[in-house]
């Protein structure tokens, strides 16, 4: 098992571009959520899956677009990319909701100029 | 949001030392967990904690959830240089889409 994988590990963007953050899990994990991680403050929920063609948002949900089409992939849009978005995004995923095992990945450093 | 104090913020310590963190909230909590993340990584879950009262051991690693279920602390025995990283504590909110909060972290340095 690879667990959960994130691509990219790196990425710059110019305020105004788009993009997307991958995120896959090979464990059959039916929830799955994304982070932000920022000096001092801790992880902040951006968006969460309680399983395929379900989504809601989390604590800091604005500017960002998530969707699951399958159980494996939760992809993290960034529509319009601000410098406010510069931090580290991790995503995690657990066998269920109430499940408080959440394994993370390992990361993407966003930077946004 | 809600807030965890977690304190201490930073750690430097000899090999071979005992380690305590704790972390506190003004809130009730029926779940607390402890993180550890290293460099470059995400977070790892250390120990999850259910029960108030509850003392829960993981090898060299401690946890209990206070009593009044507004606190919690870590205790690393013996540290060794792996144990370098950043420690968190985390709550979860079952009723927020399992969100879980994190405390801003305790950052453990070892000195071989």
């Amino acid at each position: 098992n690879a667990g959960v994988t994130q691509t990219p590990k790196f990425q710059v963007l110019k305020t105004g571009q788009s993009m997307t953050l991958q995120c896959a899990q090979d464990m059959n994990h039916e929830y799955m959520s994304w982070y932000r991680q920022d000096p001092g403050m801790g992880l902040r929920l951006i968006h969460y899956s309680v399983g395929a063609g379900i989504t809601d948002q989390g604590e800091v949900p604005n500017g960002y677009n998530v969707s699951r089409s399958t159980t494996e992939d939760f992809p993290l849009r960034l529509l319009s990319a601000a410098p406010s978005q510069t931090s580290v995004y991790f995503c995690a995923s657990s066998y269920s909701i109430i499940d408080n095992e959440q394994f993370f990945g390992p990361g993407t450093r966003l930077t946004v100029l | 949001g809600q807030q965890l104090n977690q304190s201490p913020q930073s750690m430097f310590i000899q090999e071979g030392e005992d380690v305590s963190m704790n972390c506190t909230s003004s809130s009730i909590f029926n779940t607390w967990l402890w993180y550890k993340q290293d460099p470059g990584e995400g977070p790892v879950l250390l120990i999850a904690l259910y029960k108030a009262g509850e003392l829960t051991s993981n090898g060299r690693l401690t946890a209990q959830f206070g009593i009044t279920r507004k606190d919690s602390f870590l205790n690393i025995s013996a540290s060794i240089p792996s144990d370098v990283g950043i420690y968190f504590c985390a709550v979860a909110h079952l009723n927020a889409g399992n969100m879980l909060t994190f405390g801003g972290g305790t950052r453990l340095m070892v000195k071989p």
